[in-house]
């Protein structure tokens, strides 16, 4: 079992719609997530982190945590076609000393114009 | 410019050879890693580095090795490339190991 799944896509939203990400993870100890964007050829960026059950919203993007579900979301409304991107969702586990990132193979998002 | 910076951006190689990619940070930041980037992969872990002088394996060690003498340094070397490293490399750095910010990436492809 993979550490942390996405379903790769790709997921096609209309303009203006709200697109929806998830992801499950399976070390139930684990205590930060993360959700990074990457654009076709450039390098992933951070736009959401999320550390205690329930929802955060940071603009149009709103990250949700169930970790009795070990479920992590990521709902982005009005999507835009600038949306369109891989969205990588991230965990940082228990392993030793240093509680090292395991990153999901991530979701590619198309925005429909 | 102050962020992290990575070099080359894109290297053609032979099997059996050395190559070294080059990572420069320039925030300070504690910890350094080293991801490879795959087709169904995703991000993999290969090394990282929690000040210098500190290095640990990631998910996928074998065939590289890294070193950093300075803070801001954090080079990754293939002993004798193999076609199987043929990958996107991206060096990543943070303060506290877990916002993690990364360099453009470097495109490997071994021949």
């Amino acid at each position: 079992q993979k550490e942390v799944e996405q379903n790769s896509g790709p997921l096609s939203v209309p303009e203006g719609a709200i697109a929806s990400l998830n992801c499950t993870y399976s070390d139930r100890v684990s205590q930060s997530f993360f959700w990074y964007r990457q654009y076709s050829g450039k390098s992933p960026e951070l736009i959401m982190s999320i550390y205690s059950n329930g929802d955060k919203e940071d603009g149009r993007f709103t990250a949700q945590l169930n970790k009795a579900s070990q479920y992590v979301s990521l709902l982005i409304r009005d999507s835009q076609p600038s949306d369109s991107a891989t969205y990588l969702c991230a965990v940082r586990g228990i392993s030793g000393g240093y509680q090292k990132v395991t990153f999901g193979t991530g979701t590619k998002l198309q925005v429909i114009p | 410019d102050a962020g992290i910076t990575q070099s080359p951006r894109y290297k053609i190689t032979e099997t059996g050879r050395q190559v070294t990619l080059m990572c420069h940070q320039t925030w300070s930041h504690s910890y350094m890693f080293w991801y490879r980037q795959d087709l169904g992969h995703g991000l993999r872990l290969i090394y990282y580095s929690a000040a210098a002088d500190i290095t640990d394996k990631g998910e996928v060690p074998d065939g590289y090795v890294v070193s950093r003498s300075k803070t801001e340094n954090f080079p990754l070397t293939l002993e004798s490339a193999t076609r199987s490293q043929t990958s996107v490399y991206f060096c990543a750095s943070s303060d506290q190991g877990e916002k993690l910010f990364f360099g453009s990436g470097t495109q490997l492809s071994v021949l």
